[in-house]
């Protein structure tokens, strides 16, 4: 079975643009997180879904960052106006929801903002 | 909120030699511990977790771990290092039935011929 995808592997753009980063999960896993990953540090949790809603999103550094997922299965993180100090690795993982669930990572999508 | 300290920023170790990675945690209930590995490129994988039982743990690719909850560590051990094993390794701890995660900031592990 596949993994979990994050598309694009690399998005480059310019400050003040939006910017939006997909997450696709293993099938079957209700529930997915975001975390962005900043050079020389460990992921930073910024929020967590249990199927369509956000059941933790105090991560988030600012109201300019929103994640949806719909239907329950791919993500969205979405990032308006953006900034050079945005520019990080943003890895998106899912799991079951059981009491010992792993959470399984994707290659995650490195932004660079000019 | 629970927060992870990896003291080393850098170890460099002969092949074949043994290696103990360190990680202590702060937490005030029975944590969840993990240690992933993450090579260049790569995804995050894990290597073995601990949630509660036997406080050494077996992991994969030889890794071990032992929770040791009077000095609030997790740390991560192999007897013999191979190259392959080069790559940034990152401990965590998770609260709150392991919906909510914190990392450390990792340990880069270089391995020398």
């Amino acid at each position: 079975g596949a993994g979990v995808s994050q598309t694009p592997s690399n998005k480059v753009t310019e400050k003040g643009k939006y910017v939006e980063l997909r997450c696709d999960p293993i099938s079957g896993h209700t529930a997915l997180y975001w975390y962005r990953q900043s050079l020389g540090q460990g992921p930073e949790f910024l929020i967590y879904f249990q199927g369509t809603g956000a059941a933790d999103d105090s991560g988030l550094p600012n109201d300019r960052f929103f994640a949806v997922r719909p239907e329950g299965s791919v993500s969205t993180l979405k990032i308006q106006r953006t900034e050079r100090g945005d520019s990080a690795v943003y890895l998106c993982a899912s799991s079951l929801l059981s009491r010992s669930n792993e959470q399984f990572f994707g290659p995650g999508t490195r932004l660079t903002v000019l | 909120a629970q927060s992870v300290t990896q003291p080393d920023i850098h170890i460099t170790v002969s092949e074949g030699a043994s290696l103990e990675l360190r990680c202590n945690y702060s937490y005030g209930a029975t944590p969840y511990l993990f240690w992933y590995v993450q090579s260049p490129g790569q995804g995050l994988q894990l290597l073995l977790k601990y949630f509660s039982g036997d406080t050494l743990v077996q992991g994969i690719k030889g890794f071990e771990a032992e929770f040791k909850r009077s000095q609030s560590s997790f740390n991560l051990r192999k007897p013999s290092v191979h190259w392959s094993d080069a790559a940034e390794y990152f401990c965590a701890v998770g609260a709150n039935n392991n919906n909510d995660m914190r990392f450390g900031a990792g340990t880069r592990l270089t391995v020398k011929p």
